[in-house]
């Protein structure tokens, strides 16, 4: 069974950078149709993509992150690893890391397994 | 940005009804598109994927339609493990998702 499990630091003051791990079971993240997403949720409960990583370390993030994010992954140790720079008040929220499948009927992907977040405030 | 507005923000509804959740697109985003539940203090879970069709282990009360910019999510004889929150999501262009429908207990 697919298991994702997040962790990292709960407190990161404003200007400094987060850093979470993904922790995978049950797949791996070096090979395969699947890859590797990271989504925030804020306290009014709207969800933002954050980016994915694919199995080949190829990335891509969201246009309104990009110049603060980067995406990592180390598959012999099966975790993936998020870094956002320069981070405020606004990035404070409950980070996700998913797994999003390849489905073949329209050839796209969806999140179909999830970690249980880890939960992020800035402040100083 | 493809931007999702869901309606209604809330939805209160008995057990035993249906519920009738929508999802507009600013633009077309065909039929690459999701729901997803929410429960307090968890992670979503994937519903509907490709506009219409249930992921693994959705029950067969819960249905999806639309393309393009408008879409549906169903749910027939509400049960109590229903009432949670809902997201729909596209990924046609990038990836977002909508500002949710929360459906409670009447």
């Amino acid at each position: 069974q697919v298991r994702l499990q997040e962790s990292g630091p709960g407190l990161v003051k404003p200007s400094e950078t987060l850093s979470l791990i993904c922790n995978v079971s049950g797949a791996s993240i070096g090979r395969g149709d699947d890859y590797w997403t990271w989504i925030r949720q804020t306290a009014a409960k709207r969800l933002e993509w954050i980016g994915r990583i694919y199995p080949t370390g190829v990335t891509h993030y969201n246009p309104s992150l990009t110049s603060r994010v980067t995406m990592s992954l180390d598959k012999w140790k099966s975790q993936y690893f998020l870094t956002l720079r320069s981070v405020t008040a606004a990035d404070t929220a409950t980070y996700f890391c998913a797994r999003s499948r390849y489905y073949d009927s329209l050839g796209y992907y969806y999140e179909d397994m999830w970690g249980q977040g880890a939960r992020v405030t800035v402040s100083a | 940005e493809i931007l999702l507005t869901q309606s209604p923000a809330t939805l209160s509804l008995s057990p035993g009804e249906e519920a009738i959740l929508s999802c507009r697109a600013s633009e077309s985003v065909k039929s690459y598109f999701a729901w997803y539940q929410q429960k307090s203090d968890q992670p979503p879970r994937l519903l509907i994927y490709d506009a219409s069709k249930r992921a693994a282990g959705t029950p067969v009360r819960f249905s999806g339609s639309g393309s393009g910019t408008d879409f549906t999510l169903t749910i027939n004889s509400l049960q109590p493990e229903d009432f949670a929150f809902y997201y729909c999501q596209q990924r046609y262009s990038g990836l977002s998702f909508g500002g949710g429908t929360r459906l409670e207990i009447k």
